[in-house]
């Protein structure tokens, strides 16, 4: 069955601090692998896509890296703000036929920046 | 740039009760999608479209139903409403399908089923 885990469940880290999400997955094929960041009340925001054969893709102080081997995705963080508190949600597109407008989504992990 | 809108944001339904959610965009995107999301899951897909008067069943599908009388719109609708339907509801757009393009989420709109 095509999963998307991700861990940890909640972090909480100081203002200005570094941080690692994780992702493993089993979807296999896959298009591309995604994260989105979650605001509380609000939709899933783009940040980075990631086709099969790419191994990093940065945006701003979010870098996003895959290893397609392993089937492990990590999303870091850099110097961190408190506007950077909000779920992290890694999501695969699987490449199979009939499923092209299909993706599978992770739990996502709560992120909490303290000052 | 209004993007993708949902409507209602906010509704409390009693079990048996009937609804409909709105979804507008305003990209032009042939694609649209409703997922459900419930807490320490991911969000999972309901029904989506490929086109004017294009429907298709996504992962969860009973229950629902939807229609895409005009590019711009898509309905979510609840016929007989179950407190197994409350969830935070989200519509989404795309101008190509998924394996290549970029999906685009509305605000969502959150249902209690009582």
């Amino acid at each position: 069955k095509n999963q998307v885990e991700q861990s940890p469940q909640s972090l909480i880290i100081l203002e200005g601090k570094n941080c690692t999400l994780q992702c493993n997955y089993t979807v296999s094929p896959f298009s591309n692998l995604r994260w989105y960041k979650q605001d509380t009340g609000r939709g899933p925001v783009s940040l980075t896509i990631m086709t099969f054969s790419e191994n990093t893709k940065s945006n701003g102080r979010y870098t996003a890296t895959l290893d397609a081997d392993t089937k492990q995705s990590s999303l870091h963080i850099t110097a961190s703000q408190l506007s950077d508190s909000a779920s992290y949600i890694c999501v695969v597109s699987p490449s199979a036929p009939g499923g092209y407008n299909k993706l599978i989504f992770g739990a996502g992990t709560r992120l909490a920046v303290h000052p | 740039n209004a993007g993708v809108t949902q409507t209602p944001k906010f509704r409390v339904l009693k079990t048996g009760q009937s609804m409909t959610l709105l979804c507008a965009q305003d990209m032009n995107h042939e694609y649209m999608y409703w997922y459900r999301q419930d807490p320490g899951m991911g969000l999972r897909l309901i029904h989506y479209s490929v086109g004017e008067g294009t429907t298709a069943k996504g992962e969860v599908p009973d229950g629902y139903n939807v229609s895409r009388l005009k590019k711009q719109n898509f309905l979510l609708g609840l016929e007989s409403a179950a407190p197994s339907q409350t969830s935070v509801y989200f519509c989404a757009s795309s101008y190509r399908q998924l394996n290549t393009g970029e999906l685009f989420f509305g605000e969502g709109s959150r249902l209690t089923v009582l």
